[in-house]
C-alpha cells in the first residue's frame, strides 16, 4: 500500500448524476493531486493543492470541480459528465509541491459515464 | 512544442536480460527526472529520481542515465525478471515550473 486511498474504486454515472470522489493520504504530505489516465494517452494532470491552496487548475472544465478540506484529503465532484470523461482517475501526494520529491499515487477511481 | 516520448510499442525480452527503456524529451530543460511503475488497474509506483547535474542513478537492479544534451533518459533493468512486467512511465520536472509532466509509458514483458 501506498498510503494514498482513493473512494469509490469503481464508479458508473449517468450524464445527470452528481457523485464525488475522495482521496487520503496518511503520509503527512502538504501536496496533493488529481490525475486523469485515459486509454492510450499519458497522465494528465487536473489540479495541485499545496498547502490546501490551489495551486494548478490544468485547464479543466467546470465539471468537475475540487475541494481541498485538509491537507490530508482531497475530493473531487463531479457532475454533468459526457462520455468522454470515463477514464482512471488517480490521486497523489507529494512532501510538498517542487518537483523535487516523488509522488505516491492511491489506487484510482474508474469512472464510466453513461 | 514540449513533448515526451516513450515508445509506445511493447518491449519483450527474455527473462535474465538487460532491459532498456527510452525517454525523449524535446523543448524542456529539466530539472529532475522521474520514473514510475505502473501494472494494470493501478496507480504508479515510484521508482526513482535522476537530477539535471546527476549522470546516472542506481538502486539494486535500476540504473538510470539521463543525458541534458541528448535530450534523453535511459533506464535499465538487469536480470530483468517476469515480475518486472508493467508499464514504466517517465516524468519530468523542468525549471521552468513545477509541474510534472508525464510520458505515455512503454509497456516491458519479460518471458520466462
Amino acid at each position: 500500500e501506498t498510503g494514498v486511498t482513493q473512494t469509490p474504486r469503481h464508479l458508473v454515472m449517468g450524464m445527470t448524476n452528481k457523485k464525488s470522489l475522495k482521496c487520503e493520504q496518511h503520509l503527512g504530505h502538504n501536496a496533493m493531486y488529481w490525475y486523469k489516465q485515459s486509454a492510450k494517452k499519458p497522465l494528465e494532470l487536473m489540479f495541485v493543492y499545496n498547502f490546501k491552496e490551489q495551486t494548478e487548475n490544468n485547464s479543466v472544465p467546470s465539471r468537475f470541480s475540487p475541494e481541498c478540506p485538509n491537507s490530508s484529503h482531497l475530493f473531487l465532484h463531479l457532475h454533468t459528465l459526457q462520455p468522454e470523461d470515463s477514464a482512471l482517475y488517480l490521486c497523489a501526494s507529494s512532501r510538498d509541491y517542487s518537483g523535487t520529491y516523488e509522488q505516491y499515487f492511491g489506487p484510482g477511481t474508474r469512472l464510466t459515464v453513461t | 512544442s514540449q513533448k515526451i516520448e516513450q515508445n509506445s510499442e511493447a518491449l519483450n525480452i527474455q527473462e535474465g536480460k538487460t532491459a532498456t527503456l527510452t525517454c525523449n524529451y524535446t523543448n524542456y530543460s529539466p530539472a529532475y527526472l522521474q520514473w514510475y511503475r505502473q501494472d494494470p488497474g493501478r496507480g504508479p509506483v515510484f521508482l526513482l529520481l535522476i537530477r539535471e547535474n546527476e549522470k546516472e542513478k542506481r538502486k539494486e537492479r535500476l540504473k538510470v542515465t539521463f543525458d541534458t544534451t541528448l535530450k534523453q533518459s535511459l533506464f535499465h533493468i538487469t536480470a530483468s525478471q517476469p515480475a518486472d512486467s508493467a508499464t514504466y512511465l517517465c516524468a519530468l520536472r523542468s525549471n521552468a515550473g513545477n509541474m510534472l509532466t508525464f510520458g505515455g509509458g512503454t509497456r516491458l514483458m519479460v518471458k520466462p
